[in-house]
């Protein structure tokens, strides 16, 4: 069956120091993978999106950055943090457009 | 663009009351629509789909969704609310590729 693991579960960070936050997916191949962070009565945003290695949509300019450098990793990264960069995390993939499937999040917050 | 629109940002139902979280899109064609369910601190859970065929479309918990296209909702409804179903409910659609969330609704369960 498919997994998905996500970590860290939570962070705290100064601001200014770089943030890695790293996906991974288990039992499928070539997923499409996601970002999304989620903020306090904003919902989901959708951060970045991926259909294969090394290709990389962004939904909204920003802070942050993301790579895919294998098939089932997603990495989501930061050179310097800022303040509004705090949030709850989420990864999550899918193979087709019939369901997305999530991680348990990463809890970030930029002191 | 699309989008989705969740207006009730919180809800408050009594225990065995009936439930109905509203949610609207904005497509040019009939995407694929969703529910999932937040508990707090955790991904996010599938609670039903629609694709195509029958508009009345049953789900996990004792959920359902009706889709109208005439008024571009797909609204989530449950008959008996039980204390556990007290959580964040996320409506989406994917358009192709991505999949885009609402802002959420917060249902809170009194005795």
């Amino acid at each position: 069956s498919q997994t998905i693991h996500q970590w860290p579960a939570t962070l705290v960070q100064p601001v200014g120091s770089p943030l890695s936050l790293e996906c991974t997916v288990e039992g499928t191949s070539n997923p499409n993978l996601y970002w999304y962070r989620q903020a306090a009565g904003r919902g989901l945003q959708l951060l970045f999106y991926s259909v294969g290695i090394g290709q990389i949509s962004s939904e909204v300019p920003q802070n942050l950055s993301a790579s895919r450098p294998q098939d089932r990793q997603f990495i989501l990264s930061s050179k310097k943090l800022l303040l509004s960069d705090s949030g709850f995390y989420l990864c999550a993939w899918s193979i087709d457009d019939t369901e997305a499937f999530f991680g348990q999040g990463t809890r970030l917050t930029v002191v | 663009a699309q989008s989705v629109t969740q207006p009730d940002i919180h809800i408050t139902v009594s225990e065995g009351a009936s439930l109905e979280l509203r949610c609207n899109y904005s497509y040019g064609a009939t995407p694929y629509l969703f529910w999932y369910v937040q508990s707090p601190g955790q991904g996010l859970q599938l609670l039903l789909k629609y694709f195509s065929g029958d508009t009345l479309v049953q789900g996990i918990k004792g959920f359902e969704a009706e889709f109208k296209r005439s008024q571009s909702s797909f609204n989530l409804r449950k008959p008996s609310v039980h204390w556990s179903d007290a959580a964040e409910y996320f409506c989406a659609v994917n358009t192709g590729n991505q999949f885009y969330f609402g802002t959420g609704t917060s249902l809170t369960v009194i005795p």
